[in-house]
């Protein structure tokens, strides 16, 4: 069936580190891309939507400056975490939609640390 | 503004018997989708169901089925013959805009 790879899977870095997140839709073209944040214990937090060469739509209390999205194809789609803080580490999840009727499926998540 | 609620935050089953999660939703929409995840210890997004909400039938998928209740904004999980691999946090989520909303979660325990 239809994969969505999501890398990396784990990552620990130092603050003040950018750190870049890839969300490839492997059997199908993403249309719409999504990224999610978990924090532990909670529930999932959308915090953006991004559709295939335009720019990203935020949610409430998303900084756009901190969380860089690109998504130039229909099969891969970044989330750049900038000058990452520990407050910054959580769990990031993408999701890839197709459209409507269409598949859509998550990447299995990137645990993200930062000292 | 679309919200779901789920108010067990935690629930446990003896295996073989069968557990409901609850879930409520609030939505403006005619049409929308409704949704059970599972995301076990390693944090994975497993579909378990999914609810059209035109379709008046409830869906079903081997030993999961939900009580959609339209009217009452009720979506409910029933889980039979329950299994120690069901043990899992279970989110109830609502699309909107293909934007797929997640409840707080339930975290089902397996008694054996």
């Amino acid at each position: 069936g239809a994969v969505v790879s999501q890398h990396p899977s784990w990552v620990i870095c130092k603050s003040g580190t950018s750190v870049k997140i890839e969300c490839r839709s492997l059997d199908f073209q993403a249309t719409t891309m999504f990224w999610y944040r978990q924090f532990p214990k909670q529930s999932l937090m959308l915090m953006a939507t991004s559709n295939e060469g335009s720019k990203a739509t935020y949610e409430q209390g998303v900084e756009k400056d901190k969380f860089l999205i690109n998504h130039a194809s229909l099969t891969l789609s970044t989330l750049t975490v900038t000058s990452a803080h520990p407050e910054d580490s959580s769990f990031y999840i993408c999701r890839a939609a197709g459209g409507s009727n269409q598949p859509q499926h998550f990447g299995d998540g990137t645990r993200l640390s930062i000292l | 503004a679309q919200t779901v609620t789920q108010s067990q935050p935690e629930m446990s089953v003896q295996e073989a018997e069968t557990v409901t999660l609850s879930c409520t939703y609030d939505t403006s929409e005619s049409d929308y989708y409704l949704f059970w995840y599972k995301q076990p210890p390693s944090r994975q997004m497993i579909l378990v169901i999914r609810q059209e909400a035109y379709k008046q039938q409830n869906a079903t998928e081997n030993r999961f089925s939900v009580n959609f209740q339209k009217a009452a904004k009720s979506f409910s999980l029933k889980i039979s013959d329950s299994q120690l691999g069901d043990a899992a946090m279970y989110f109830c989520a609502s699309d909107r805009d293909d934007k797929i909303i997640f409840g707080k979660g339930t975290r089902l325990h397996i008694l054996p």
